[in-house]
């Protein structure tokens, strides 16, 4: 069966320091991957998604750059962290179709 | 674009309770539509789904039609429980070349009291 991970479940940083969120799936192939971020009192919002290895579309400028090294993983990023960069951000994947699974998130407080 | 607009929470009722979200959409083409929940400190789960005009969407006691002319998708369900509380997003789909993209309403905070 397919499975998600997401790691950390929580992260506390300094501004300025960088980031990198991991999320690998397991028992699929050639997977659409995703990640979404929802802000405090907010919904969720598209961030990137990657059809392919190598392949990212971003959704909304911002501070932030996601990876696709591998087929089942993908990497969330940043150089330096903001204050606004503060939410609960959630990994998903598709095979391409209208089901998509979610991780089960890292919650990511920027001090 | 696409966009899905949710009633503004939180809706706290009573345990057994009659439960509706309310839930509208903007899109091109015919998208399927969800309700995804979301437990204290967890991620996503699907609840249920809807691929086309006058499908009903149901799991656990909660349900939803898709209607197209009204373009909404209200969820309902007839009997709340404690358990159910949760926030509800709901959420349309389209496509982007080969990858669907899922767009969410804010999403509904639910409290259900003894």
């Amino acid at each position: 069966s397919q499975t998600i991970h997401q790691w950390p479940a929580t992260l506390v940083q300094p501004v300025g320091s960088p980031l990198s969120l991991e999320c690998t799936v397991e028992g699929t192939s050639n997977p659409n991957l995703y990640w979404y971020r929802q802000a405090a009192g907010r919904g969720l919002q598209l961030l990137f998604y990657s059809v392919g290895i190598g392949q990212i579309s971003s959704e909304v400028p911002q501070n932030l750059s996601a990876s696709r090294p591998q087929d089942r993983q993908f990497i969330l990023s940043s150089k330096k962290l903001l204050l606004s960069d503060s939410g609960f951000y959630l990994c998903a994947w598709s095979a391409g179709g209208d089901g998509y699974t979610f991780g089960s998130g890292t919650r990511l407080t920027v001090v | 674009g696409n966009s899905v607009t949710q009633m503004e929470g939180p809706v706290t009722l009573s345990e057994e309770a009659f439960l509706t979200i309310n839930c509208t959409y903007t899109a091109t083409g015919y998208p399927s539509l969800f309700w995804y929940v979301q437990y204290p400190g967890e991620g996503l789960q699907l609840l249920l789904k809807a691929t086309k005009a006058d499908d009903k969407g149901s799991n656990k006691g909660f349900e939803a039609t898709y209607r197209k002319e009204t373009t909404s998708f209200h969820l309902e369900k007839g009997s709340v429980q404690v358990s159910d509380s949760a926030v509800y997003f709901c959420a349309l789909s389209s496509l982007t070349g080969t990858a669907s993209k899922l767009t969410f309403g804010t999403g509904t905070r639910l409290q259900v009291t003894l």
